[in-house]
């Protein structure tokens, strides 16, 4: 494993359906973010694991909104009920804190387009 | 407040060098980042820079850093055609997240 994948590379849904996108971090890394990224702008923030415990969540993880890392290595970010703003790239990023930056690596993200 | 700035678009001739700029707003930063996106794909680290350096060198990229005026540029020596994609200036802020400008996207003329 040499970096961190993310699964599907795209997403194709309607309105009101629910999607769920899966996050493999780099295997020793113990952190690992979501953020999300729409046209032409940099990537915002998310929300964020320390091994299976979520330390923080953006205000734009709004209760649609689900990300679970339940065993500390993978994690799956779930939309409820997506709606059309939702759609934007997916990108997910590890790093391991042991190091003196703390580089976070991403993956190649999931674009999703809500219909 | 958090922000990053840049430009949003860069266009330059084949073999010179191109200069991308960014301003940052947290004055705490230990370093700053800068990632390299190419269409359709995820972020690329390209290099860093700690806070207690002015410059740092690594290979055609050449990283500047003002604190005083919250400025970061790089330099990109003999950019080539390989070297089209959006650039993105970023910092952390506390412990967790990172702040991204809006990337500056590069294009070259041959």
């Amino acid at each position: 494993d040499t970096g961190v994948s993310q699964d599907p590379r795209h997403k194709i849904t309607k309105r009101g359906q629910n999607v769920t996108f899966r996050c493999d971090p780099i295997s020793e890394h113990n952190r690992l973010y979501w953020y999300r990224q729409t046209l032409g702008q940099g990537p915002e923030f998310l929300t964020y694991f320390q091994n299976e415990a979520q330390l923080e969540k953006s205000r734009l993880l709004s209760d649609r909104f689900s990300a679970e890392r339940p065993k500390g290595s993978f994690s799956t970010l779930e939309i409820q009920r997506t709606e059309q703003g939702d759609s934007a790239m997916y990108l997910c990023a590890s790093s391991l804190t042991r190091t003196n930056t703390d580089t976070q690596y991403f993956g190649p993200g999931t674009r999703l387009t809500v219909l | 407040g958090e922000d990053v700035e840049q430009s949003l678009f860069l266009s330059v001739r084949e073999g010179d060098s191109s200069v991308i700029n960014c301003t940052y707003t947290d004055s705490s930063s230990t370093y700053l980042y800068w990632y390299k996106q190419e269409p359709g794909a995820g972020l690329q680290l390209l290099t860093y820079i700690f806070s207690n350096m002015d410059m740092k060198q690594d290979q055609r990229l050449t990283v500047l850093l003002n604190k005083k005026d919250k400025h970061l540029s790089l330099r990109i020596a003999d950019t080539q055609t390989g070297d089209s994609a959006i650039y993105f200036c970023a910092e952390p802020l506390g412990d967790s997240k990172i702040i991204f400008g809006s990337g500056t996207r590069l294009s070259i003329r041959p």
